[in-house]
């Protein structure tokens, strides 16, 4: 056990609606980092929050949108969703802005009808 | 930019057997790399790091991996598997940027 927890741990939608993950991170880590893993793009990298603030993004598609709030936890907004956002959507945290340590949760496995 | 690549997606090998997954990497920063394991329905879990002095770095169960800087490498090596080590394997490069760019990960499937 990492210590990180994700809910919901499966999510089946349809096309076309809007979905919320969300994360807590391990106690005491500032950094969230999310990341997308799929069998076509295998796990890529999406966005990362550090202490509140939005510190780096990768492949993130512009429906997703995330935040951390003040508690530190997570959430990854997933809007207009289409059949290829079908994937397992991972957290991970860190105590520092480094990340060279991350500590990943068990993932939400997101299915898209 | 920064980009890894497991050299094989499938790698049988019977228990007790020598094992090595392989993996390259380019960057154009110093790198930071890393190893992580993922079992069937969980996680990733940190397997090993190599961040900076001594280029060989173990795990505590035994795997190990040798950062070779001129053949840009950082593969990983067992020398006797179990059922157990049964998982897919990830190798993966940060650098300044911090956020992890993993490889397509390496299927490693031992055989009784």
């Amino acid at each position: 056990d990492s210590g990180v927890t994700q809910t919901p741990k499966h999510l089946i939608t349809a096309t076309g609606q809007r979905v919320t993950l969300r994360c807590s991170p391990r106690s005491g880590d500032l950094s969230v980092y999310w990341y997308q893993q799929s069998l076509d793009q295998g796990l890529q990298f999406l966005i990362h929050y550090y202490n509140g603030e939005e510190r780096a993004k990768g492949n993130i598609l512009e429906r997703f949108s995330a935040q951390q709030f003040p508690d530190l936890h997570s959430e990854l907004n997933l809007s207009s969703l289409e059949l290829g956002d079908s994937a397992l959507y991972f957290c991970a945290s860190s105590p520092d802005p480094t990340g060279y340590e991350q500590f990943f949760g068990p993932g939400t496995r997101l299915t898209v009808l | 930019a920064q980009s890894v690549t497991q050299l094989d997606s499938q790698v049988p090998v019977f228990e007790e057997a020598p094992v090595e997954l392989r993996c390259n990497y380019s960057s154009s920063v110093s790198v930071y790399l890393f190893w992580y394991v993922q079992y069937p329905n969980q996680g990733l879990q940190l397997l090993l790091k190599y961040l900076s002095g001594s280029t060989l770095v173990k795990s505590i169960n035994g795997f190990e991996a040798e950062f070779n800087k001129s053949q840009t490498s950082f593969h990983l090596r067992k020398p006797s598997v179990h059922i157990s080590d049964t998982a897919e394997y990830f190798c993966a490069v940060s650098g300044s940027a911090r956020q992890l760019t993993f490889g397509s990960g390496t299927q490693l499937t031992v055989l009784p």
